[in-house]
């Protein structure tokens, strides 16, 4: 089973804090995105990686993938409320199937 | 912007009987796809499509569950016979135009929220 697991799985902070979510895997993979997904809402695409080691700035959201393609990181500086959401990772190997990794429900307060 | 559409947004069904959810996908994409996401869970793979035919299932992706194209814009997704087990949110998602500059991105819809009693 190809699992992606995301840590930490919630994470409650006050607007203002950085915080880093991580995503881990024993496979590797040809490339890897983020989403981000509201309450009643589809996941939105944050960023994709491909290159092993590769980071990619989105303002205050930095994102790296892993040198060995197994995993990712996503960093926010500066949270701010409207951050508040639920972040996936999704993990694409050889085929047109993408992974969803376990989530981690962000919430900041004001 | 183009986007994928749903419908229903919210369906109620009695165990045992037959769900048909539909999508409008994206008009020049090429692979269609879709996922399940049961309450506090993480989104599921169920299915992948392209050329017709199915590309790739998950396990989750039994017999009861079926993936039509009947026509140049609809993609719908087919319980035949629905279980306690099936109450999720089902998204459809669309990608790839072929293009050079493609990014590979999966675009969703808003979700079919199945609740089966």
């Amino acid at each position: 089973t190809q699992l992606l697991e995301q840590s930490p799985q919630f994470l409650s902070i006050q607007e203002g804090e950085n915080l880093t979510v991580y995503c881990n895997s024993s496979s590797v993979f040809s490339s890897l995105q983020w989403y981000r997904q509201e309450p009643g809402e589809g996941p939105v695409l944050l960023v994709t990686v491909v290159t092993g080691g590769e980071v990619k700035k989105l303002k205050r959201l930095t994102f790296q993938f892993g040198d060995a393609r197994k995993d990712s990181s996503l960093h926010i500086t500066a949270a701010q409320p409207g951050d508040t959401g639920l972040y996936l990772c999704a993990g694409v190997r050889n085929t047109d199937k993408l992974i969803f990794g376990t989530g981690t429900r962000l919430q900041v307060f004001p | 912007e183009p986007e994928v559409t749903q419908t229903p947004s919210h369906q109620v069904t009695q165990m045992g009987q037959e769900v048909i959810l539909r999508c409008v996908p994206i008009s020049n994409h090429l692979y269609f796809y879709w996922y399940r996401q049961i309450l506090g869970q993480k989104v599921e793979f169920l299915v992948s499509f392209y050329n017709n035919e199915i590309s790739e299932k998950s396990e989750i992706f039994d017999d009861q569950f079926s993936v039509e194209r009947p026509d140049g814009s609809n993609f719908t997704l087919k319980i035949r016979s629905t279980k306690l087990e099936d109450s999720a949110m089902y998204f459809c998602a669309s990608s790839g135009t072929g293009s050079m500059s493609d990014t590979g991105e999966l675009f969703f819809g808003e979700g079919s929220r199945l609740t089966v009693l």
